[in-house]
């Protein structure tokens, strides 16, 4: 059964450093999002992208944070200076048509020092 | 108010027992309403959705929905040990597209 990836699992990183999440949707989908799910707390929605472009975001993704879909097949965030808040679980998710996931990448957990 | 509360538990039921889970939202206008498992460290996994008021069945698991009282609930029957996990509430808001709001979950221990 076709699934998300991403990588890596786990990622540590300095505060005030940049990050690259990156996922593989599964082929075909259209749509593709990220939560996240800071330890112990809710999952909680970051963005959605649609044909390029950004279709939903929450108030959580602020300018430190944008994604992109650089070729055909990877879906990446990028967090450009990394504080201690920013360390959870990130997950990638993808659908063929407008709406929520049934399935989550197994996610990156992000380490903020 | 949170926009999605479920108590956090911990549920625990004896296996084969009905595990009862429930959820309130505070978006009158929300259309649908899922229910994801989480297993500790793991990913979300998507068990049910329900758009209609009333009862939704798929296999051991039912879903219900009462649109006046903002109330979702997930039945659990014949519970088994490999259903432990923590059962996370999620709602489509009225004004959002396929944006989830999710509760802080439910965690349940089925004792074998």
């Amino acid at each position: 059964e076709p699934e998300v990836t991403q990588t890596p699992s786990h990622q540590v990183t300095q505060m005030g450093q940049e990050v690259i999440l990156r996922c593989v949707p599964i082929s075909n989908h259209l749509y593709f999002y990220w939560y996240r799910q800071i330890l112990g707390q809710k999952v909680e929605f970051l963005v959605s992208f649609y044909n390029n472009e950004i279709s939903e975001k929450s108030e959580i993704f602020d300018d430190q944070f944008s994604v992109e879909r650089p070729d055909g097949s990877n879906f990446t965030l990028k967090i450009r200076s990394t504080k201690l808040e920013d360390s959870a679980m990130y997950f990638c998710a993808s659908t063929p048509g407008e709406r929520p996931p049934g399935t989550f990448g197994s996610g990156t957990r992000l380490t903020v020092v | 108010q949170k926009e999605v509360e479920q108590n956090s538990g911990p549920l625990s039921v004896p296996e084969g027992a009905i595990a009862s889970l429930n959820c309130t939202y505070s978006d009158r206008g929300s259309q649908s309403f899922f229910w994801y498992r989480q297993y500790s460290g793991k990913s979300p996994e998507l068990i049910m959705f329900i758009y209609s008021n009333g009862d939704k069945e798929d296999g051991r698991f039912t879903a219900q929905l009462n649109k006046a009282s903002q109330y979702v609930s997930l039945l659990i029957r014949d519970s088994q040990p490999s259903d432990s996990a923590t059962y996370l509430c999620a709602v489509v808001q009225e004004t959002s597209g396929s944006r989830l709001t999710f509760g802080e979950g439910t965690q349940l221990t089925v004792n074998p």
